[in-house]
């Protein structure tokens, strides 16, 4: 199993650009997620989707969106990118109805915004 | 509102003793989990332990263990016998079954640990 897949590894844009995170799993887990790790913090909770077609806002959702069509992918969308979204994006999966199972991350996706 | 604070920025220790990393849990939910995950400087994010707060033994993985006090609200990590490998950012993290579900992680803002030969 490749686990939780993330591209790119890195990137940089230009304000007002848009672009598409990619995040794939191969565990058949229900249960993904994307964070934001901004320098000196934890992860902050962007949006999650608990099973194909359906998604929540997290913490910090504001200028993202996402979409769940299949069980394996979870891509979030910057629509127009800000210096505010300069971050590192983890996507995360989890399986298990009614536990507190861990979330398994992928490697992470670096991006900066000029 | 949930929060995970961890009080040590940064924490050395030399290598084959056993360190203790702080972590304190604000919730009212009656449910919830404490995790804790480990980050080197590749990067990654690794799942080191958990501890559910209906369990009643400490947690213990291999040379991690947790040290749960439910009445302090603390949830602190404790590694035995250091290794030069075992130097990264550790995150303290919790979800809770009412205040966002199983899905939500709340993190704290992590304490960076420096082995030392």
């Amino acid at each position: 199993n490749a686990g939780v897949t993330q591209t790119p590894k890195f990137q940089v844009l230009k304000t007002g650009q848009s672009m598409t995170l990619q995040c794939a799993q191969d565990m058949n887990h229900e249960y993904m997620s994307w964070y934001r790790q901004d320098p000196g913090m934890g992860l902050r909770l962007i949006h999650y989707s608990v099973g194909a077609g359906i998604t929540d806002q997290g913490e910090v959702p504001n200028g993202y969106n996402v979409s769940r069509s299949t069980t394996e992918d979870f891509p979030l969308r910057l629509l127009s990118a800000a210096p505010s979204q300069t971050s590192v994006y983890f996507c995360a999966s989890r399986s298990g109805q009614g536990s507190f199972n861990e979330q398994f991350f992928g490697p992470g996706t670096r991006l900066t915004v000029l | 509102a949930q929060k995970i604070t961890q009080t040590q920025p940064g924490m050395f220790v030399q290598e084959k003793e056993a360190v203790t990393l702080d972590c304190t849990y604000d919730t009212s939910d009656p449910s919830y989990g404490l995790f804790w995950y480990k980050q080197p400087s590749s990067g990654e994010m690794i799942f080191l332990i958990y501890q559910g707060s209906y369990d009643q033994q400490n947690a213990t993985e291999g040379r991690y263990s947790l040290n749960f006090q439910k009445a302090r609200k603390s949830a602190n990590l404790v590694i035995s016998a250091s290794q030069l490998g075992d130097s990264a950012m550790y995150f303290c993290a919790m979800s809770a079954m009412f205040s966002g579900g199983y899905n939500k992680l709340i993190f704290g803002a992590g304490t960076r640990l420096a082995v030392h030969p």
